[in-house]
């Protein structure tokens, strides 16, 4: 079946720009993952979704970062008047209440 | 709070070498340990993992045991082949939510020559 889509898969932003990231999970996953990868870094968690419940948001750097799951399926994450040091890859992960987490392909954001 | 540890990279390896590739872990309780592989131009995908003292996951070659007498969670493979060249991510399971947020290491980059 189809794996974790993400879009777009490339942003390019001005600083001070709104950007939407929206991610997509596997059909049927009830929790969804959004993490931060820095170039040359691991990722690092940013907030966690059960359904259409935010859980977990403590990873979330600033207050220009949301996100929302409204329907418990398609997730977005929102960042208002980007800085040049939001610039990183931004993956989507899903999984079953308890199991593996698959990963999508990620978003590559760049803050110029 | 959790932190994961990898050995430097790059690491550049002649096929049909043996890789170890080393991490350490810092974590309260008693969390799961993964290792994830990230092919070029492609996502994270889950290679092995291990649930709890002296488990030892295996895939494609690929092993690691929990142990957790030296907080460790080294990753070996006997004979490397092209076909590995990649960048691996060490990571835990925060086992102190019933939900499983990853903290991962800052990934090795793993080279293979014909």
């Amino acid at each position: 079946g189809a794996g974790v889509s993400q879009s777009p898969r490339y942003k390019v932003a001005k600083r001070g720009q709104d950007v939407a990231l929206r991610c997509d999970p596997i059909s049927g996953h009830v929790s969804l993952f959004w993490y931060q990868q820095a170039l040359g870094q691991g990722p690092e968690f940013l907030t966690y979704f059960q359904n259409e419940a935010q859980l977990d948001k403590s990873g979330l750097p600033s207050d220009r970062f949301f996100a929302e799951r409204p329907e418990g399926s398609v997730s977005t994450l929102k960042i208002q008047r980007t800085q040049q040091e939001d610039s990183a890859v931004y993956l989507c992960a899903s999984s079953n209440l308890v199991g593996e987490q698959y990963f999508g392909p990620g978003t590559r954001l760049t803050v110029t | 709070g959790n932190s994961v540890t990898q050995m430097e990279g790059p690491v550049t390896l002649s096929e049909e070498a043996f890789l170890t590739i080393n991490c350490t872990y810092t974590a309260t309780g008693y969390p799961s340990l993964f290792w994830y592989v990230q092919y070029p131009g492609e996502g994270l995908q889950l290679l092995l993992k291990a649930t709890k003292a002296d488990d030892k996951g295996s895939n494609k070659g690929f092993e690691a045991t929990y142990r957790k007498e030296t907080t460790s969670f080294h990753l070996e493979k006997g004979s490397v082949q092209v076909s590995d060249s990649a960048v691996y991510f060490c990571a835990l399971s925060d086992d102190s939510t019933s939900y499983g947020k990853l903290t991962f290491g800052q990934g090795t980059i793993l080279t293979v020559h014909p």
